[in-house]
């Protein structure tokens, strides 16, 4: 168990429709990331948050946003979804967010019928 | 454009022999580098990392080399185990304040008694 907890653990929904994935980061830790695992794909980078501040932006959609909020706990919003959306989406947490292991929560899974 | 890669899909190793997994980066500004173990249904688990000042780092059965002339690196697990059966992923990140990691694809490691 790392620590990280993410929820809810599997979501099933239909194209056009709104989301939010939560993600509580293990105490201590000031840093969150949110990955996507595609079928058959890598972990790509979507965005990294710093103490309630967003630090980086990787690969994210424009119909995608995500927040930090003063608990430290954060959420993935995903808009407008498309069946390309579905996919499995991790949250990770570290200490400072730099140069330092990420430990990753079990992933909340996707569906988009 | 893939700057992590894991080329091999899959391996499949003996109980008690060495398994050897291995990366290659094209990105000469990624200085830090970590394995990441991953079971179905679950987040990837942190196994070992290496900073680029350094070309060996060990932890127990596993060993993680790193040639940065070859921008290439490899872990070893001696002996190996069933229960190191998972995919393994690679990951790298460069030192640049904020800490993204980028991910290959993956190896899938299967390990026989």
């Amino acid at each position: 168990d790392s620590g990280v907890t993410q929820t809810p653990k599997h979501l099933i929904t239909a194209t056009g429709q709104r989301v939010t994935l939560r993600c509580s980061p293990r105490s201590g830790d000031l840093s969150v990331y949110w990955y996507q695992q595609s079928l058959d794909q890598g972990l790509q980078f979507l965005i990294q948050y710093y103490n309630g501040e967003e630090r980086a932006k990787g690969n994210i959609l424009e119909r995608f946003s995500a927040q930090q909020f003063p608990d430290l706990h954060s959420e993935l919003n995903l808009s407008s979804l498309e069946l390309g959306d579905s996919a499995l989406y991790f949250c990770a947490s570290s200490a400072t967010g730099v140069f330092e292991t990420q430990y990753f929560g079990p992933g909340t899974r996707l569906l988009v019928l | 454009d893939q700057q992590v890669k894991q080329n091999s899909p899959s391996l499949s190793v003996q109980e008690g022999r060495i398994s050897i997994l291995n990366c290659d980066y094209t990105n000469s500004m990624f200085d830090y580098f970590l394995w990441y173990k991953k079971y179905p249904a679950e987040g990837p688990t942190f196994l070992i990392s290496i900073s680029s000042i350094k070309d060996k780092n060990e932890d127990g059965r596993f060993t993680v080399f790193l040639n940065k002339s070859a921008k290439h690196l490899s872990l070893h697990i001696v002996p190996s185990q069933p229960g190191d059966s998972a995919v393994y992923f690679c990951a790298a990140s460069e030192n640049t304040g904020f800490q993204k990691l980028v991910f290959g694809t993956g190896t899938r490691l299967l390990v026989s008694p």
